[in-house]
């Protein structure tokens, strides 16, 4: 049974960084992507990366994304940095096939509401 | 990057009929396409991969087609649980992967 947990502050002040932790039960030999889908709107691929490490990102988010891996404690962290009001979103974690950036994802958490206000 | 375009927005049906919902590509992705399910509160449940091949688990009631630029997914003998919104998604060269904006199914 594949299972996924995400974790972290669901308020996050405007200019801050939103952390977010992904804890899963088994970790190796897959890509781990978080994907978020603000209201109303449809689903945005963030980036991903491989158990052994080496990230991939959506270019639209690039310049402010770091996803870093945690092997012994089946971790995959998500740090998004100088967040607005469009950054408030439904973050998850997504267990991906394929390879590097084109990859899908046959399991996926519940997600997290991350809400950017003052 | 490729958009993929989705329709109709909305379907009303009954359970028992059939539903067929459309993906278009902005480009060829040959058959690097997926099908979600997703339900409001629920982890987002993977269909269809490689456009035509179902998901472990997945009914065979559910169907996808297609190849380069039109697919299509076909539920048959829409079942209660069904309702739901789908999206497709894109895998193949030159990323982001994306995705469609969703058809959702409702009861008629």
């Amino acid at each position: 049974q594949v299972q996924l947990h995400e974790s972290g502050p669901g308020l996050v002040k405007p200019s801050e960084t939103l952390s977010l932790t992904c804890t899963v039960s088994s970790i190796n030999n897959y890509y781990w992507s978080w994907i978020r889908q603000s209201p109303g709107q449809g689903l945005e691929w963030i980036g991903n990366i491989y158990y052994t490490g080496g990230p991939n990102y959506n270019p639209s988010l690039k310049s402010r994304v770091t996803i870093s891996v945690d092997t012994s404690s089946n971790r995959i962290s998500l740090e998004l940095n100088s967040v607005t009001a469009a950054d408030t979103a439904l973050y998850y974690c997504a267990r991906s096939k394929g390879f590097r950036g084109n990859v899908y994802f046959d399991y996926w958490g519940q997600g997290i509401l991350v809400t950017v206000s003052a | 990057e490729i958009v993929l375009t989705q329709s109709p927005g909305t379907l009303s049906l009954s359970p028992g009929e059939r539903a067929t919902l459309s993906c278009r590509a902005s480009q060829n992705i040959n058959t690097y396409l997926v099908w979600y399910q997703h339900k409001p509160g629920q982890a987002p449940r993977l269909l269809i991969h490689g456009a035509s091949t179902r998901a472990t688990g997945i009914p065979d009631r559910f169907s996808g087609s297609g190849s380069g630029t039109d697919f299509t997914l076909t539920i048959n003998r829409l079942d209660p649980e069904d309702f739901a919104v789908y999206y497709c998604q894109h895998y193949a060269a030159s990323p982001p992967v994306t995705f469609g904006g969703g058809t959702k199914v409702e009861i008629k």
